[in-house]
């Protein structure tokens, strides 16, 4: 299984930050995990942005207050974040992995493979 | 859940067993019997790899000189002969609740 990030490497301030995950050697549409957004700032440690299933259901680290959304092509087997009205503090290598994830217990076994990251710099 | 990990750094002689600390700020047992702790490993330039889940259990093509033990709020990553591959920084990992990651341990050779 291999998940690879893309997207702007640069974003200005007040905009929206948009990357995609695409998925090779597992498909997302098998419903078994939940795929997973992180980021990591230089000098911070790890943060869980959020996370979806094949049939859509989310959910979201309440430290980035709504401005994060994550969507799911289950046709070209990608997931999507969006996270609006960055600042200077959404700079970071933002990661994509699968997560074996049960939201009828609210727990997750783990969460692997990651993607490489990709890094975002929000600058003007 | 606020997680905690000690050394910040480590430096490690090859053949020489090394061990890392995580504390939580709640009990990660769930009632199913299970901690939903996880250990990675970041080496330089790469994402991070699972190396142990469930606080205990080893992830696939994880050597076995890695083990992961503890239980409750204080866990522990164990290598039992360092391999000058293993420097990086090591995290843990809570999957309780809404994960959230210590602040990471550097491992690096003497």
């Amino acid at each position: 299984v291999q998940l690879q990030e893309s997207g702007p490497g640069l974003v200005k301030p007040s905009q929206t930050l948009s990357l995609t995950c695409t998925v090779s050697g597992d498909s997302i549409n098998s419903g078994t995990y939940y795929w997973t957004w992180l980021r990591q700032a230089a000098g911070k440690g790890l943060e869980f942005i959020g996370r979806i299933s094949a049939g859509g259901s989310f959910n979201y680290n309440p430290s980035l207050k709504s401005r994060a959304t994550i969507s799911v092509d289950k046709s070209t087997n990608q997931f999507s974040l969006e996270l609006t009205s960055v600042t200077a503090a959404d700079t970071a290598v933002y990661y994509c992995a699968r997560d074996d994830y049960y939201d009828s217990s609210g727990y997750s076994k783990w969460i692997d493979p990651w993607g490489q990251g990709t890094l975002v710099t929000v600058s003007s | 859940i606020v997680m905690t990990q000690s050394p910040l750094s480590l430096p490690v002689t090859p053949g020489e067993p090394a061990s890392i600390s995580c504390r939580s700020s709640q009990s990660l047992l769930h009632r199913n019997g299970y901690n939903y702790l996880s250990w990675f490993l970041q080496k330089p330039g790469q994402s991070p790899q699972l190396l142990i889940y469930l606080a205990s259990t080893r992830a696939s093509g994880v050597p076995d000189r890695f083990s992961g033990s503890g239980s409750g709020t204080d866990f522990t990553l164990k290598i039992s002969r360092v391999e000058a591959e293993d420097v990086g920084l090591y995290f843990c990992m809570q999957s309780l609740q809404t994960p959230t990651f210590g602040g990471g341990t550097k491992v690096e050779i003497k």
